[in-house]
């Protein structure tokens, strides 16, 4: 069946860098677009970025502009994040979800914490 | 950016009864407006997209409404499985916006 699977999070230190892992199963990787929407602890959805389903067009929230790169591997159907110079602000669970327009399909999240 | 603005913050409902949420866009987002469900320590859910088009295997007692800067998702007899935090997301801009969300709790 369609599944997401996040890797990659865990405890960094402000400043360091991190880079995140999603693995897609069960559709056709190379025809939708990507993202990454992040949960920090108690609080709402907050889009991250997106990457167009050629890897030629990626998009980036003003809050991480920057600092993370999105990228992905149509041929490993992988999408990855990744993340530089976080500061405790990053503190999230982040989500990779898959969608043209909205998000039709959810990971279940890896949580990275930004603490010292 | 499109500010998303949800109410209530919190519903409080009885199981069976009707659950009306409200979104609301800071400017006119068409019908881009996708809705979702998320359970406690769970992914969020594709409720709801177009305004008003169910997503694959949504029951028929969830139903969106609305264009422009108004919508609505209502449930229409709410059962257990239905208490959970809901977000509106626009689809008509970059950035992608969600609301912050209205909590269902039983009353």
């Amino acid at each position: 069946q369609m599944q997401l699977v996040e890797s990659g999070g865990g405890v960094v230190q402000p400043g360091k860098s991190l880079r995140l892992s999603c693995a897609a199963s069960g559709f056709i990787f190379r025809t939708y677009g990507m993202h990454w929407v992040r949960q920090a602890p108690g609080k709402g959805l907050e889009w991250v970025a997106v990457i167009y389903y050629d890897g030629n067009k990626k998009i980036y929230a003003d809050s991480v502009k920057g600092r993370f790169t999105i990228s992905r591997d149509n041929s490993k159907n992988t999408l990855s994040l990744e993340m530089n110079s976080l500061r405790a602000e990053d503190t999230a669970v982040y989500y990779c979800a898959t969608g043209n327009w909205y998000f039709d399909l959810w990971g279940r999240g890896t949580l990275v914490t930004v603490s010292s | 950016e499109i500010v998303m603005t949800q109410s209530p913050a919190t519903l409080s409902v009885s199981p069976g009864e009707r659950a009306t949420l409200s979104c609301r866009a800071s400017q006119s987002v068409s019908s881009q407006l996708a809705w979702y469900q998320q359970r406690p320590g769970q992914a969020p859910r594709l409720l709801i997209y177009g305004a008003s088009t169910r997503a694959t295997d949504i029951p028929a007692r969830f139903s969106g409404s609305g264009s422009e800067t108004e919508f609505t998702l209502t449930i229409s007899s709410l059962q257990s499985d239905d208490f959970a935090v809901y977000y509106c997301q626009q689809y008509n801009n970059w950035p992608r916006t969600f609301g912050q969300g209205t909590k269902v709790e039983i009353k």
